[in-house]
C-alpha cells in the first residue's frame, strides 16, 4: 500500500464530455504528478504540482488541467474529451519536488467513445 | 531530452528460471535517478528500486538484483529462480536531478512465468 488513492476507478465518458479525475496523496506529500498510460504504452508525465502550483508540464494540450488542495487531494480535469484520451490515468505523491521517490495510486482507467 | 528504451517487449520464462530485463537510458543531466517499476494487472505502479546515477554500485534484495553500468547507459534488472507471482510489466524510468516527479518511462517488458 502506497497511501496514494484515486477515484473513481473506471470512467466512460463520450467525446467532447469534460472529466474530473481525483486523487489523494500521503499525509505529508506535498508534489503530485499527473500520468498518462496509454495501452501497452509507459506513462507519460502530464504535470506536477507544488504546493498547489503547476511546476513542470509535459507535451500535454491546455485542455489538460489540474489543481492542487491543502489537504494533499489533487484533480486532473480533462476538457473536450477524444478518443485519444482513453488511458489509464496515475497520479504520484512524494514527500520534496526534487529528491524523494514517487509512490503511485492505482490509477483511474477511462475510456472515451 | 530523455529516453528511455526497453528493447524486450515480452519474456516468457518457466519457474525457477533466472531472468533480466534491460534497460538502456539517453541523458543529458550529470545527475539523475533510474528507477525500476512492476506492474501486475491491477494497474498500480509498485515501486521497486531507485538508483542515483553517482553510485554504480549493484544492488541484491532477495530474488532482485540490479545492475547499473554508467558506461553503456545501462541498468538491468535480474529476478533470480522467478516465480508465477513475478509476472507483470516491468518499467524502466529516468528522471532529472532537478524534477524527480518528471520521470521519463520506458514502454515496459512484459514478463510472463509459467509454472
Amino acid at each position: 500500500e502506497t497511501g496514494v488513492t484515486q477515484s473513481p476507478t473506471h470512467l466512460i465518458k463520450t467525446r467532447g464530455q469534460q472529466v474530473t479525475l481525483r486523487c489523494s496523496s500521503q499525509s505529508g506529500h506535498n508534489t503530485v504528478s499527473w500520468y498518462q498510460q496509454a495501452l501497452g504504452q509507459g506513462p507519460q508525465f502530464i504535470f506536477q504540482y507544488y504546493r498547489e502550483e503547476e511546476n513542470g508540464r509535459g507535451n500535454f494540450p491546455p485542455r489538460f488541467s489540474g489543481l492542487q488542495f491543502p489537504n494533499y487531494s489533487s484533480e486532473l480535469n480533462v476538457n473536450a474529451l477524444e478518443l485519444d484520451d482513453s488511458a489509464l490515468y496515475l497520479c504520484a505523491s512524494r514527500g520534496d519536488r526534487n529528491t524523494d521517490t514517487q509512490y503511485f495510486g492505482p490509477g483511474t482507467r477511462l475510456t472515451v467513445l | 531530452a530523455q529516453k528511455v528504451t526497453q528493447a524486450q517487449t515480452e519474456i516468457s520464462v518457466v519457474e525457477k528460471e533466472d531472468v533480466t530485463l534491460d534497460c538502456v537510458y539517453e541523458t543529458r543531466d550529470t545527475t539523475y535517478y533510474l528507477f525500476w517499476y512492476k506492474q501486475p494487472p491491477s494497474g498500480e505502479l509498485v515501486f521497486l528500486i531507485r538508483r542515483n546515477s553517482f553510485d554504480e554500485q549493484n544492488e541484491i534484495s532477495g530474488r532482485y538484483s540490479w545492475n547499473f553500468q554508467k558506461s553503456t547507459s545501462s541498468f538491468n534488472f535480474t529476478i533470480t529462480a522467478s516465480q508465477v507471482v513475478d509476472s507483470a510489466v516491468y518499467f524502466c524510468a529516468l528522471s532529472g536531478k532537478t524534477n524527480a516527479g518528471k520521470s521519463t518511462f520506458g514502454d515496459g517488458t512484459t514478463l510472463t512465468v509459467k509454472p
